[in-house]
């Protein structure tokens, strides 16, 4: 049971290259979160999806895409990306959108952009 | 808006002693409150959670926290840290009232020393 993994672990793009992060859950899990972490901040919530096929803004959305075409995969895109969106970038999921249950964290995608 | 706040960004304690870890949050109503711990390199893992009822909770590794509402404080403790404690705690606070979404501290780090 691999939980919540993250593809890929690190990257350096430069400015205005693209990528996609993928996430992917094997809980069957319906709500999945992206997150990225930067210094001497909490962990603030891009996008996020409360099933497949759906998805909807968080806290910080913009410069970022997502999409959810299968149930167990989370894809996070930077379409030209930027030096501010240097970060490390969190995979979560969880069994409903209740904070009763708990969110499960993937190891997280070191991304910089020179 | 649901906020949380951690006082102190870096703390150092030596093994054996007893620790406390601040948190404080600002929700009008009653909140769900969080204590994650990420170790370098990994995701964040869920310490303890509190929803309702007894006020003192109890959560993995020997962690417990108190939630006081007088106070908006849900502070995390140990009464003897092992050296793999070192590690980054963060505090989160959700909402169980339309914006699901959990709302993170900016994280304290942990120093132990022998």
């Amino acid at each position: 049971n691999a939980g919540v993994t993250q593809t890929p672990k690190f990257r350096v793009l430069k400015t205005g290259q693209s990528m996609t992060l993928l996430c992917a859950q094997d809980m069957n899990h319906e709500y999945m979160y992206w997150y990225r972490q930067d210094p001497g901040m909490g962990l603030r919530l891009i996008h996020y999806s409360v099933g497949e096929g759906t998805t909807a803004k968080g806290e910080v959305p913009d410069g970022y895409n997502v999409s959810r075409l299968k149930k167990q995969n989370f894809l996070l895109g930077l379409e030209s990306a930027a030096p501010s969106q240097t970060s490390v970038y969190f995979c979560a999921s969880s069994k409903t959108s209740s904070l009763l249950y708990e969110q499960y964290f993937g190891p997280g995608t070191r991304l910089t952009v020179t | 808006a649901q906020s949380v706040t951690q006082p102190d960004i870096h703390i150092t304690v030596s093994e054996g002693a007893s620790l406390e870890l601040r948190c404080n949050y600002s929700y009008g109503a009653t909140p769900y409150l969080f204590w994650y711990v990420q170790s370098p390199g990994q995701g964040l893992q869920l310490l303890l959670k509190y929803f309702s009822g007894d006020t003192l909770v109890q959560g993995i590794k020997g962690f417990e926290a108190e939630f006081k509402r007088s106070q908006s404080s849900f502070n995390l403790r140990k009464p003897s840290v092992h050296w793999s404690d070192a590690d980054e705690y963060f505090c989160a606070v959700g909402s169980n009232f339309g914006n699901e979404k959990l709302t993170f501290g900016t994280g304290t780090r942990l120093t132990i020393i022998p």
